[in-house]
């Protein structure tokens, strides 16, 4: 029932882009993304709903494929403070909360 | 209050014991949630509040947990005879009205250790 991220892990160098796959295998309504730093609670990035794309960011975004069941955050110009492990997190029929396996993600100088 | 407020920030008991951790949403927030999180693990959902009444219970492991949030407001999760097993950070989650189109914002996390 949890979403699959991928990659797993990625370093990046500062100002280098990345994107992180969310993917699941139910219906899903709506997709939202959080990054969580270490020994921190996580913190919403931002929400995609069926039909629309939501941009929370200036330099992160993200899509949502509702036929596919997958969505996309998308980092661009990767700063430092960009560090820490994302999760997507998605609410299905009912009111369960899921989120998905983790992508942890490091810019380094 | 500002933000969502856990407490104890910390709680070590031991195997057997019974404990309570006490979660106080964002003032307004209708939707409460309960998360429990191992290391390298994403959030695992346990229960989701919508007022007062437990709107899904679904995730909690076994009849050992159980939440309460009788005043629709502050919640607090009860965990009886706690195991080893049961060591994670809880986090504790509010949003304004629990649906798709809501973020979820997070207490600190209480992180308990079962010796």
């Amino acid at each position: 029932q949890q979403p699959v991220q991928s990659p797993q892990a990625v370093i990046l160098r500062e100002g280098e882009d990345a994107v992180i796959n969310c993917s699941s295998s139910k219906a899903l309504y709506s997709v939202h993304w959080y990054r969580q730093k270490h020994g921190e609670a996580p913190v919403f990035l931002m929400i995609l709903l069926k039909g629309g794309e939501q941009k929370g960011h200036e330099k992160i975004s993200a899509s949502f494929n509702e036929k596919k069941q997958q969505s996309s955050l998308y980092l661009t110009a990767s700063q430092l403070s960009y560090s820490g492990t994302y999760f997507c997190g998605t609410e299905r029929i009912g009111n369960q909360f899921y989120f998905g396996t983790g992508t942890s993600l490091t810019v380094i100088p | 209050g500002a933000g969502v407020s856990q407490t104890p920030s910390n709680k070590v008991t031991e195997k057997g014991k019974y404990v309570e951790l006490r979660c106080d949403p964002i003032s307004g927030h209708t939707a409460l949630y309960w998360y429990r999180q191992s290391l390298g693990q994403g959030p695992e959902f346990l229960i989701y509040f919508q007022g007062t009444g437990a709107a899904d219970d679904s995730g909690l492991p076994n009849d050992r947990f159980f939440a309460v949030r009788p005043e629709g407001s502050v919640s607090t999760l009860k965990i009886q005879r706690t195991e080893r097993g049961d060591s994670a950070v809880y986090l504790c989650a509010s949003s304004l009205g629990g649906l798709n189109t809501d973020t979820q914002y997070f207490g600190p996390g209480t992180r308990l250790t079962v010796l």
